[in-house]
């Protein structure tokens, strides 16, 4: 079965940093393309971004509203990918989801991390 | 930015009725258009991919059709479990994107 679990959600100030992390299991998380998703009222459903395999290069691709603020990364010996969100903004509030890129039926989501930006 | 317009906002229905969801693009996207269920507290969960392909484990009630701009999902017979938040999401331009969501809620 696969699982994805997301933790590192919480309050932050205007301004300041977080670190997002996802544990994957259930699949090759080699060979799996990653990507974060949010969800928020006011945007509703955003792609973040994207990470394609190490063999392919291991490149990050980026929404622009978070472009230069957000990095995502993975650690294949460990299952994990990771976001590192800088410079949050009010509106960066949401709901973050550690998702598998879709690959026909292959489409997975974890459970959610709540990232609050609040002075 | 690919727009996605869904419509309606709300569908109020009861069960045994069928749905018609719609969903239109600001640009053509061939037929890379996926739906989603969501129900409140969880994550949203795959129904439909290339237009018309359901997903893994989704009952055949369930279908999408359209091409180009102009997107539908069909829930032929409503299902309690069926009341939830429909979005339609294109993954033919990066970054991919998705409509505001459908409520079908019960009449």
């Amino acid at each position: 079965e696969v699982q994805l679990v997301e933790s590192g959600g919480g309050m932050v100030k205007p301004g300041g940093s977080l670190r997002l992390s996802c544990v994957a299991s259930g699949f090759t998380f080699s060979d799996a393309w990653m990507s974060w998703v949010r969800q928020s009222p006011g945007r509703g459903l955003e792609m973040v971004g994207r990470i394609k395999r190490e063999t392919e290069g291991g490149a990050a691709d980026y929404a622009t509203p978070v472009k230069g603020r957000f990095t995502i990364s993975r650690d294949d010996s460990k299952n994990m990918l990771f976001l590192q969100l800088n410079s949050l903004r009010a509106d960066d509030t949401a709901v973050y989801y550690c998702t598998t890129v879709p690959r026909r039926s292959f489409d997975h989501w974890g459970q959610g991390a709540l990232v609050t930006v609040s002075s | 930015e690919t727009f996605l317009t869904q419509s309606p906002d709300t569908l109020s229905l009861s069960p045994g009725e069928s749905a018609t969801l719609s969903c239109r693009a600001s640009q053509s996207v061939a037929t890379q258009m996926a739906w989603y269920q969501q129900k409140l507290g969880q994550a949203p969960r795959l129904l439909i991919y290339e237009t018309s392909n359901r997903a893994t484990g989704i009952p055949a009630r369930f279908s999408g059709g359209g091409s180009g701009t102009d997107f539908t999902l069909t829930i032929s017979s409503l299902e309690p479990e069926d009341f939830a938040v429909y979005y339609c999401q294109q993954r033919f331009f990066w970054p991919w994107t998705f409509g505001l969501g459908t409520k079908v809620d019960i009449k």
